[in-house]
Protein backbone atom coordinates (compact mmCIF):
# COMPACT_ATOMS: atom_id res chain seq x y z
CA UNK A 1 0.00 0.00 0.00
CA UNK A 2 0.91 3.43 -0.18
CA UNK A 3 2.92 5.34 2.56
CA UNK A 4 2.14 8.31 4.30
CA UNK A 5 4.74 9.73 6.75
CA UNK A 6 4.45 12.02 9.66
CA UNK A 7 6.38 13.77 12.02
CA UNK A 8 6.73 13.98 15.01
CA UNK A 9 5.14 11.15 16.66
CA UNK A 10 4.53 13.12 19.74
CA UNK A 11 5.37 16.76 21.18
CA UNK A 12 5.18 18.17 24.38
CA UNK A 13 4.77 22.07 24.46
CA UNK A 14 4.12 25.11 26.37
CA UNK A 15 1.09 27.05 26.47
CA UNK A 16 0.91 29.47 23.83
CA UNK A 17 3.74 28.35 21.39
CA UNK A 18 3.02 26.90 18.38
CA UNK A 19 3.77 23.50 16.81
CA UNK A 20 4.21 22.53 13.10
CA UNK A 21 3.30 18.51 12.23
CA UNK A 22 4.64 17.52 8.74
CA UNK A 23 2.58 15.28 6.54
CA UNK A 24 4.40 13.64 4.04
CA UNK A 25 3.55 10.93 0.87
CA UNK A 26 6.50 9.07 0.45
CA UNK A 27 5.31 7.08 -2.80
CA UNK A 28 2.87 8.57 -4.85
CA UNK A 29 1.39 12.52 -5.13
CA UNK A 30 -1.09 13.87 -2.95
CA UNK A 31 -3.28 16.66 -4.36
CA UNK A 32 -5.26 16.55 -1.43
CA UNK A 33 -4.50 15.62 1.88
CA UNK A 34 -6.98 15.49 5.10
CA UNK A 35 -6.11 15.86 9.06
CA UNK A 36 -7.76 14.23 11.78
CA UNK A 37 -8.13 14.83 15.47
CA UNK A 38 -9.18 11.41 17.67
CA UNK A 39 -9.75 11.89 21.57
CA UNK A 40 -9.26 8.62 23.57
CA UNK A 41 -11.43 5.52 22.53
CA UNK A 42 -13.42 8.00 20.02
CA UNK A 43 -13.74 7.73 16.39
CA UNK A 44 -11.77 10.05 13.99
CA UNK A 45 -12.65 13.54 13.42
CA UNK A 46 -12.16 15.34 10.37
CA UNK A 47 -10.55 18.89 10.75
CA UNK A 48 -9.67 19.53 7.44
CA UNK A 49 -8.85 18.93 3.71
CA UNK A 50 -5.78 20.33 2.37
CA UNK A 51 -5.53 21.76 -0.56
CA UNK A 52 -1.88 21.33 -2.97
CA UNK A 53 -2.07 25.13 -4.11
CA UNK A 54 -5.07 26.68 -2.76
CA UNK A 55 -6.50 26.99 0.74
CA UNK A 56 -7.99 24.36 2.86
CA UNK A 57 -11.12 23.46 3.74
CA UNK A 58 -12.28 22.96 7.36
CA UNK A 59 -14.66 21.69 8.84
CA UNK A 60 -17.71 22.98 10.95
CA UNK A 61 -16.45 24.34 14.31
CA UNK A 62 -12.91 23.95 13.67
CA UNK A 63 -10.90 27.37 13.92
CA UNK A 64 -8.83 28.15 10.60
CA UNK A 65 -6.70 31.12 12.47
CA UNK A 66 -5.53 28.20 14.97
CA UNK A 67 -4.86 25.28 12.86
CA UNK A 68 -2.92 26.61 9.72
CA UNK A 69 -2.38 24.25 7.33
CA UNK A 70 -0.26 24.35 4.47
CA UNK A 71 -0.12 21.95 1.08
CA UNK A 72 3.15 23.46 -0.53
CA UNK A 73 4.27 20.66 -2.78
CA UNK A 74 2.33 17.37 -4.22
CA UNK A 75 3.86 15.29 -1.40
CA UNK A 76 3.93 17.56 1.58
CA UNK A 77 0.67 19.42 3.97
CA UNK A 78 1.97 20.41 7.24
CA UNK A 79 -0.47 21.73 10.01
CA UNK A 80 0.80 24.69 12.52
CA UNK A 81 -0.87 24.56 15.97
CA UNK A 82 -0.73 28.00 16.74
CA UNK A 83 -0.63 29.24 20.68
CA UNK A 84 -1.29 26.36 21.54
CA UNK A 85 -3.38 25.48 25.09
CA UNK A 86 -4.15 22.23 27.02
CA UNK A 87 -7.42 21.61 25.13
CA UNK A 88 -5.48 21.44 21.98
CA UNK A 89 -3.98 18.14 23.40
CA UNK A 90 -4.97 15.34 20.94
CA UNK A 91 -3.80 12.73 18.60
CA UNK A 92 -3.39 14.35 15.43
CA UNK A 93 -3.97 11.82 11.76
CA UNK A 94 -2.94 12.88 8.35
CA UNK A 95 -4.03 10.62 5.28
CA UNK A 96 -4.34 11.25 1.56
CA UNK A 97 -5.78 9.07 -1.22
CA UNK A 98 -3.45 7.32 -3.14
CA UNK A 99 -5.43 5.59 -6.58
CA UNK A 100 -9.07 5.96 -5.36
CA UNK A 101 -10.05 9.28 -3.27
CA UNK A 102 -12.18 6.75 -0.87
CA UNK A 103 -9.09 4.69 -0.48
CA UNK A 104 -7.23 6.87 2.64
CA UNK A 105 -3.60 6.07 3.95
CA UNK A 106 -3.04 7.53 6.96
CA UNK A 107 0.12 8.56 8.84
CA UNK A 108 1.70 6.93 12.44
CA UNK A 109 -0.10 10.24 13.99
CA UNK A 110 1.58 13.07 16.43
CA UNK A 111 0.57 13.02 20.08
CA UNK A 112 -0.12 16.46 21.21
CA UNK A 113 0.40 17.27 24.59
CA UNK A 114 0.07 21.00 26.01
CA UNK A 115 1.28 22.05 29.30
CA UNK B 1 -29.34 9.10 15.44
CA UNK B 2 -25.30 8.41 14.08
CA UNK B 3 -25.17 7.79 10.28
CA UNK B 4 -22.64 5.04 11.49
CA UNK B 5 -22.82 2.90 13.91
CA UNK B 6 -20.27 0.43 15.62
CA UNK B 7 -20.13 -1.70 19.06
CA UNK B 8 -17.34 0.06 20.89
CA UNK B 9 -16.28 -3.57 22.57
CA UNK B 10 -14.30 -4.05 24.14
CA UNK B 11 -14.62 -7.68 22.51
CA UNK B 12 -12.57 -10.62 24.01
CA UNK B 13 -11.68 -13.51 21.80
CA UNK B 14 -9.64 -16.60 23.05
CA UNK B 15 -6.71 -17.17 19.93
CA UNK B 16 -7.64 -18.99 17.15
CA UNK B 17 -11.52 -18.09 17.30
CA UNK B 18 -13.19 -16.28 14.26
CA UNK B 19 -14.50 -12.77 15.01
CA UNK B 20 -16.83 -11.07 13.85
CA UNK B 21 -17.29 -7.56 13.43
CA UNK B 22 -19.91 -5.34 12.34
CA UNK B 23 -21.38 -1.60 11.48
CA UNK B 24 -24.79 -0.58 10.61
CA UNK B 25 -25.73 2.51 8.52
CA UNK B 26 -28.29 4.85 7.77
CA UNK B 27 -27.22 6.88 4.33
CA UNK B 28 -28.25 4.80 1.42
CA UNK B 29 -25.78 6.71 -1.00
CA UNK B 30 -22.66 4.45 0.58
CA UNK B 31 -21.41 2.51 -2.00
CA UNK B 32 -18.00 2.60 -0.79
CA UNK B 33 -16.57 0.86 2.42
CA UNK B 34 -13.09 -0.07 4.34
CA UNK B 35 -12.09 -1.49 7.39
CA UNK B 36 -9.46 -0.06 9.32
CA UNK B 37 -7.14 -1.45 11.96
CA UNK B 38 -5.88 0.63 14.50
CA UNK B 39 -3.09 -0.18 16.94
CA UNK B 40 -2.81 1.98 19.92
CA UNK B 41 -1.10 5.38 19.48
CA UNK B 42 -0.68 4.98 15.33
CA UNK B 43 -3.15 5.52 12.52
CA UNK B 44 -5.42 3.41 10.98
CA UNK B 45 -4.54 1.00 8.47
CA UNK B 46 -6.30 -0.23 5.91
CA UNK B 47 -7.62 -3.67 5.84
CA UNK B 48 -10.50 -4.31 3.35
CA UNK B 49 -11.86 -1.78 0.18
CA UNK B 50 -15.32 -2.88 -0.93
CA UNK B 51 -17.23 -1.09 -3.36
CA UNK B 52 -21.17 -1.97 -3.23
CA UNK B 53 -22.36 -5.54 -2.02
CA UNK B 54 -20.66 -8.31 -2.20
CA UNK B 55 -17.78 -10.32 -0.37
CA UNK B 56 -13.80 -9.70 -0.27
CA UNK B 57 -11.59 -12.33 1.08
CA UNK B 58 -8.03 -11.44 1.88
CA UNK B 59 -6.30 -14.08 3.45
CA UNK B 60 -7.50 -14.51 6.99
CA UNK B 61 -9.95 -11.31 6.70
CA UNK B 62 -13.36 -11.47 4.98
CA UNK B 63 -15.60 -8.35 4.51
CA UNK B 64 -18.99 -8.46 3.57
CA UNK B 65 -21.54 -5.86 2.18
CA UNK B 66 -25.23 -6.08 2.41
CA UNK B 67 -26.57 -2.97 1.41
CA UNK B 68 -30.64 -4.00 1.84
CA UNK B 69 -29.69 -4.18 5.27
CA UNK B 70 -27.45 -1.18 5.69
CA UNK B 71 -25.04 -3.52 7.60
CA UNK B 72 -21.16 -4.56 6.51
CA UNK B 73 -19.19 -7.23 8.37
CA UNK B 74 -15.38 -8.13 8.41
CA UNK B 75 -14.94 -11.34 10.14
CA UNK B 76 -11.06 -12.43 10.60
CA UNK B 77 -10.49 -16.41 10.72
CA UNK B 78 -7.79 -17.98 13.22
CA UNK B 79 -7.53 -15.06 15.10
CA UNK B 80 -4.09 -13.88 16.68
CA UNK B 81 -2.71 -12.11 19.45
CA UNK B 82 -1.25 -9.45 16.88
CA UNK B 83 -4.95 -9.08 16.06
CA UNK B 84 -5.26 -7.22 19.08
CA UNK B 85 -6.49 -3.72 18.19
CA UNK B 86 -9.41 -1.54 17.38
CA UNK B 87 -11.30 -1.92 14.13
CA UNK B 88 -13.02 0.96 12.44
CA UNK B 89 -15.47 0.58 9.91
CA UNK B 90 -15.37 3.83 7.28
CA UNK B 91 -18.00 4.70 4.41
CA UNK B 92 -18.26 7.22 1.05
CA UNK B 93 -20.82 7.63 -1.30
CA UNK B 94 -17.68 8.35 -3.68
CA UNK B 95 -17.81 11.56 -6.19
CA UNK B 96 -15.70 13.00 -3.94
CA UNK B 97 -17.09 12.92 -0.52
CA UNK B 98 -15.87 12.25 2.92
CA UNK B 99 -15.26 9.29 4.37
CA UNK B 100 -17.50 8.21 7.32
CA UNK B 101 -16.16 6.60 10.26
CA UNK B 102 -17.50 4.78 12.60
CA UNK B 103 -16.69 4.92 16.56
CA UNK B 104 -14.47 1.37 16.08
CA UNK B 105 -14.71 -1.75 18.43
CA UNK B 106 -12.11 -2.52 20.13
CA UNK B 107 -10.80 -6.72 19.98
CA UNK B 108 -8.57 -8.12 22.36
CA UNK B 109 -7.76 -11.94 21.28
CA UNK B 110 -6.03 -13.88 24.25
CA UNK B 111 -3.84 -16.86 24.78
Amino acid sequence: GAVVSQHPSWVICKSGTSVKIECRSLDFQATTMFWYRQFPKQSLMLMATSNEGSKATYEQGVEKDKFLINHASLTLSTLTVTSAHPEDSSFYICSAPADRFEKLFFGSGTQLSVL
Amino acid sequence: QKEVEQDPGPLSVPEGAIVSLNCTYSNSAFQYFMWYRQYSRKGPELLMYTYSSGNKEDGRFTAQVDKSSKYISLFIRDSQPSDSATYLCAMSAGGGNKLTFGTGTQLKVEL
